[in-house]
């Protein structure tokens, strides 16, 4: 089965600072997808960066750029610039790409707070 | 745009008591799936389908019941709640499984006391 590990409960960073958040990942399949999530107060689950295995190329997206190795499955995300918004639960995610997108298995989350 | 609704948002039970949460979504979407998120655990998948009338099980599945009988909707059924299944429960839909992302919705708070 797969497993999703995130090993820093809890993290914080001072605003405008850059911050790193880690997760290691499980599985026998060379072919999948890796997702972080953002979770606020609010509970929903905002999608914040994906990448497909099959790419080399690190994933980007604004502000929010991963670390993607492969071999060592290691995915980790990195937010430049933090933002008071930024605070929430950061749940690393991972896919098959035999499964539906529904089907995710989630780590255990990193709660990032942002210090003004 | 709707997108994945919940209903509904907040719920007490007492134990012993049964309930549906109910999720649809508007995005004619095949693949659908239920979590529950409990306190350091993230989300774990209870039930999930690829299509109306097919259903499976996910990591979770103990103590609720799911069908599929429209496209549009997925309720998660609990028989005779208990404690352990106090939790925030979320549904999510998506395309199936090429390179796109899941949808959620809102997720719904159960307390059982």
């Amino acid at each position: 089965a797969q497993t999703v590990t995130q090993s820093q409960p809890e993290m914080s960073v001072q605003e405008a600072e850059t911050v790193t958040l880690s997760c290691t990942y499980d599985t026998s399949e060379s072919d999948y997808y890796l997702f972080w999530y953002k979770q606020p107060p609010s509970r929903q689950m905002i999608l914040v960066i994906r990448q497909e295995a099959y790419k080399q190329q690190n994933a980007t997206e604004n502000r929010f750029s991963v670390n993607f190795q492969k071999a060592a499955k290691s995915f980790s995300l990195k937010i430049s610039d933090s933002q008071l918004g930024d605070a929430a639960m950061y749940f690393c995610a991972y896919r098959s790409a035999k499964t539906g997108a529904n089907n995710l298995f989630f780590g255990t989350g990193t709660r990032l707070t942002v210090i003004p | 745009n709707a997108g994945v609704t919940q209903t509904p948002k907040f719920q007490v039970l007492k134990t012993g008591q049964s309930m549906t949460l109910q999720c649809a979504q508007d995005m004619n979407h095949e693949y659908m799936s239920w979590y529950r998120q409990d306190p350091g655990m993230g989300l774990r998948l209870i039930h999930y389908s690829v299509g109306a009338g097919i259903t499976d099980q996910g990591e979770v599945p103990n103590g609720y019941n799911v069908s599929r009988s429209t496209t549009e909707d997925f309720p998660l059924r609990l028989l005779s709640a208990a404690p352990s299944q106090t939790s925030v429960y979320f549904c999510a839909s998506s395309r199936g499984t090429a390179n796109t992302e899941a949808f959620f919705g809102q997720g719904t708070r159960l307390t059982v006391v």
